[in-house]
């Protein structure tokens, strides 16, 4: 979906650098999320905002941080990226109220 | 108990053939069982959901069943076409969370 955009697409980059992955969207929606996807274990949550000044955890948050700048602008962070953090990223969106969210086009992280 | 499993991992089905995939849950507390398309390079889109209320939605050739006693749901496309070729995620969803539970995906190829 065009609205929501991720950057870079690709990455690589090595054991114990620092990283960020950004995450635009101009669907006009509060709530963003981070999630990874890796075979054979689905999507999983990271990180989610309902609004600017809330950010809460998911289930595998350990090794991440997040930063909500704006409604439309939702980063994550790897402190010091490690071999079992490659994985496709994955940020998406949803209004508030509603149930369906809207993803980005993923961005693939190689962590050497 | 907040495990949503899917099955099978990946389906090969001829064309115009019915691909169908299965998905079991726990928590009574889920309310909406949306199901994710994903094709390669692309993000996971919403394909169609159901609420426990009614027992079968259909969308032109893709309908989920839903049996609540056994708590499980399926996606069942009809006439598979090669452009159905995608993996395909359940979810489930509790009320006023708004966090999913993916499953762990199934990879359909659909043979011309």
């Amino acid at each position: 979906d065009a609205d929501v955009t991720q950057t870079p697409r690709n990455r690589i980059t090595k054991t114990g650098k620092r990283i960020m992955l950004e995450c635009s969207q101009t669907k006009g929606h509060d709530r963003m999320y981070w999630y990874r996807q890796d075979p054979g274990l689905g999507l999983r949550l990271i990180y989610y905002s309902f609004d600017v000044k809330d950010i809460n955890k998911g289930e595998i948050s350990d090794g991440y941080s997040v930063s909500r700048q704006a409604q439309a602008k939702f980063s994550l962070s790897l402190e010091s990226a490690i071999p079992n953090q490659t994985a496709l990223y994955f940020c998406a969106t949803s209004d508030s109220g509603r149930e369906t969210q809207y993803f980005g086009p993923g961005t693939r992280l190689l962590v050497l | 108990q907040q495990q949503v499993k899917q099955s099978p991992q990946s389906l090969i089905v001829q064309k115009g053939g019915i691909s169908i995939i299965n998905c079991a849950y726990e928590n009574t507390a889920f309310d909406y069982f949306p199901w994710y398309q994903q094709f390669p390079g692309k993000g996971p889109a919403l394909l169609i959901a159901i609420r426990p209320d009614v027992s079968e939605k259909k969308e032109g050739r893709f309908t989920i069943s839903f049996n609540k006693s056994a708590k499980q749901f399926s996606l069942h496309i009809m006439d598979s076409q090669p452009g159905d070729s995608a993996t395909y995620f359940c979810a489930a969803l509790a009320s006023g969370t708004y966090k999913y539970i993916f499953g762990t995906g199934t990879r359909l190829k659909v043979l011309a």
